[in-house]
């Protein structure tokens, strides 16, 4: 079974600029999440989606990140424009629904300079 | 104050030797995770449990909900065991992360 896929794995932009991550899940995964890493610290949500509908996104800065899960399947996540404190790792992760245990993908490494 | 605390943050352990990671949670949660992440960001699932113990391999988690703790053991650890693991609760169908504990493993 395919894992989750993410890319690309590492950027690096200029504040000001503009980045998208793409997620495809595992297979017949319903939830998706997209996940904020900063250095030293463990994850915190960003955004969840139930197929192609977001359960939460009340920690997501919706005045420069944006996220949508077109026909429930692959995500994006954007960040237009970036600051210097966007640097992260950006993890996306699918489960089958919520509750059940999830799957997390390799990781976007971003670094604004 | 942080939902769920861990201990210790940092670890270094010589080969073979037995560790333990400790998961503290403040909330009544439905289920806990133990998670491993590498150098390079990607992170494995290790154990999910919400109650009693599992064991994988040379890996063991406990929980005990009364207490609102939980452990993992690492037996016999070798180098390759070397990275972040975070442990992680069930609140309301979301996830909170502690904020991991690195282990490093020497031969």
């Amino acid at each position: 079974e395919a894992g989750v896929a993410q890319s690309p794995r590492y950027k690096i932009i200029e504040k000001r600029q503009s980045v998208a991550f793409w997620c495809n899940p595992i297979s017949g995964h319903a939830t998706l999440y997209w996940y904020q890493q900063i250095l030293g610290q463990g994850p915190k949500l960003l955004i969840q989606f139930q197929n192609n509908g977001v359960v939460d996104d009340s920690q997501l800065p919706k005045d420069r990140f944006s996220a949508e899960r077109l026909k429930g399947v692959d995500s994006t996540l954007k960040i237009q424009p970036a600051k210097l404190e966007d640097s992260a790792v950006y993890l996306c992760a699918s489960s089958l629904d919520t509750y059940i245990e999830q799957y997390f993908g390799p990781g976007t490494r971003l670094t604004v300079t | 104050k942080n939902e769920v605390e861990q201990s210790p943050q940092n670890l270094t352990a010589q080969e073979g030797e037995f560790i333990t990671i400790n998961c503290s949670y403040s909330v009544g949660i439905s289920a806990l995770h133990w998670l491993q992440q590498h150098p390079g960001g990607g992170i494995v699932s290790l154990f999910m449990l919400s109650s009693g113990k599992k064991k994988h391999g040379r890996l063991i988690a406990t929980i005990n909900i009364q207490e609102k703790h939980s452990s993992l053991h690492i037996t016999a650890s070798h180098p390759r065991d070397s990275a972040v693991y975070i442990c992680a609760v069930f609140l309301g169908g979301n996830l909170i992360f502690g904020k991991g504990t690195k282990l490093s493993v020497k031969p």
